[in-house]
């Protein structure tokens, strides 16, 4: 069936760095976006940015740059979001979900796919 | 602080009807369209409302969504016990990124 499937649950020192994966199935990987959500412990819900997986092409949150990297393996049809220099804050559930790009009275950028999150805890 | 801004809570009787607000800027919704998610508790977003007014496949007509200027409204109505979740509105913003609301938590009496 359509689904994401993410890695599994992160244990991280502050300054250490992980890598999230999100593996797509029963559709075309290459034909949607794939972003990055994240959610910190009773709070809301917070874009990272983006990833075409067909191009590479990527756009991060201003508050993500230079320490986000969104990248792909179409081959297995898998994206990946890595942080870096984590620090407690990071503490949070991350979500990959796919976009949908809709241009007309306005611009639409929506998720109609998500996955079931990885829970990431940056602790000493 | 949410560039969107959500009431922290809602409820509602079974049966009733129930609405939530959302208020953002001329940036945002002002000028995009705005999508809703559901979150049961301990699951993922799911998708409810998407282009201001759209169900997407499986999601009951109780639902609705409108939008006006620069803030929307979500709207359910013959609330159930599983509407009881978490409802945020989001919007793309000029400022290149998706922007949330802070979530309106959704307790049903």
């Amino acid at each position: 069936q359509v689904q994401l499937v993410q890695s599994g649950a992160e244990v991280k020192k502050p300054g250490a760095s992980v890598k999230v994966s999100c593996k797509a199935s029963g559709y075309t990987f290459t034909s949607y976006d794939i972003n990055w959500v994240r959610q910190a412990t009773g709070q809301g819900l917070e874009w990272m940015g983006w990833m075409n997986p067909n191009s590479g092409n990527t756009g991060y949150a201003q508050k993500f740059q230079g320490r986000v990297t969104m990248t792909r393996n179409t081959s297995i049809s898998t994206a990946y979001m890595e942080l870096s220099s984590l620090r407690s804050e990071d503490t949070a559930v991350y979500y990959c979900a796919r976009g949908r790009v809709v241009v007309g009275t306005g611009f639409n950028w929506y998720f109609d796919l998500w996955g079931r999150g990885t829970l990431v805890t940056v602790s000493s | 602080q949410s560039v969107l801004t959500q009431p922290p809570s809602a409820s509602g009787t079974p049966g009733q009807r129930v609405t939530i607000s959302c208020s953002g800027s001329s940036s945002n919704i002002g000028s995009n369209t705005v999508n809703w998610y559901q979150q049961l508790p301990g699951t993922a977003p799911k998708l409810l409302i998407y282009s201001n007014n759209q169900r997407p496949s499986g999601v009951p007509d109780r639902f609705s969504g409108s939008k006006s200027g620069t803030s929307a409204s979500l709207a359910i109505s013959g609330l159930q016990s599983e509407d009881e979740a978490d409802y945020y509105c989001a919007a793309w913003d000029d400022s290149l990124h998706v922007v949330f609301g802070g979530g309106t938590k959704l307790t049903v009496l």
